[in-house]
């Protein structure tokens, strides 16, 4: 199975903070890597698909990047609605595997 | 609207059976790839198993931990995802979610609760 490591596990940031999360895959995924978003007690939203593509409806001050094996999500501009927990999944080869997630809280 | 509602979920002892379903609106679900996921209480998602959309013979495929136990099924002329659990362990405790595979997981379903326990 492709095993999926996320950096930081936890970050503390301010609102109007720029903030990169990191998510590396044990092999290569080419750009089949997802992001979501998850509140407490909610489902998870999709944010980003094929690595850099928004989901429709996300704001643009989400974007993601990467191919191959490391990934990266950055949020522009920290908002008081963008803390949660953000978790990249690969879909490149069954088993699909989620990283652990990267909490992200108020500082 | 795009909506994906989860129904089923319960308290069942172990070695017990539940059948989850998934109603889909707002699409046409046999145009389309589903999936379930799952979240063990304070844990990340576990991907379980995948059905394939009508164009593709609605193929399945499943974790390990599914497999043999865990069996995804789907009735297009009602616009709804099952997922049959048999066997169940404790370790199947968590909340259950539908998806729509396409473009990665674009829409989830609130999620259904699925408590195994004696």
């Amino acid at each position: 199975d492709i095993q999926m490591t996320q950096s930081p596990s936890s970050l503390s940031a301010s609102v109007g903070d720029r903030v990169t999360i990191t998510c590396r895959a044990s092999q290569d995924i080419s750009n089949s890597l997802t992001w979501f978003q998850q509140k407490p007690g909610k489902a998870p939203k999709s944010l980003i698909y094929d690595a850099s593509t928004l989901q429709s409806g996300v704001p643009s001050k989400f974007s993601g990047s990467g191919s191959g094996t490391d990934f990266t999500l950055t949020i522009s501009s920290l908002q008081p609605e963008d803390f949660a927990t953000y978790s990249c999944q690969q879909y490149k080869t069954y088993p699909y595997t989620f990283g652990p997630g990267t909490k992200v809280d108020i500082k | 609207e795009v909506q994906l509602v989860e129904s089923g979920g319960g308290l069942v002892q172990p070695g017990g059976s539940l059948r989850l379903s998934c109603a889909a609106s707002g699409f046409t679900l046999s145009d389309h790839y589903m999936d379930w996921v799952r979240q063990a209480p304070g844990k990340g998602l576990e991907w379980v198993a995948r059905s394939r959309n009508k164009a593709n013979g609605y193929t399945t495929e499943y974790a390990a931990s599914a497999k043999g136990r865990l069996t995804i099924s789907r009735d297009d002329s009602k616009n709804s995802l099952y997922l049959q659990m048999n066997s169940l362990r404790t370790e199947d405790t968590a909340v259950y979610y539908c998806a729509r595979g396409f473009h990665g997981f674009d829409v989830w379903g609130q999620g259904t609760t699925v408590t195994v326990s004696s």
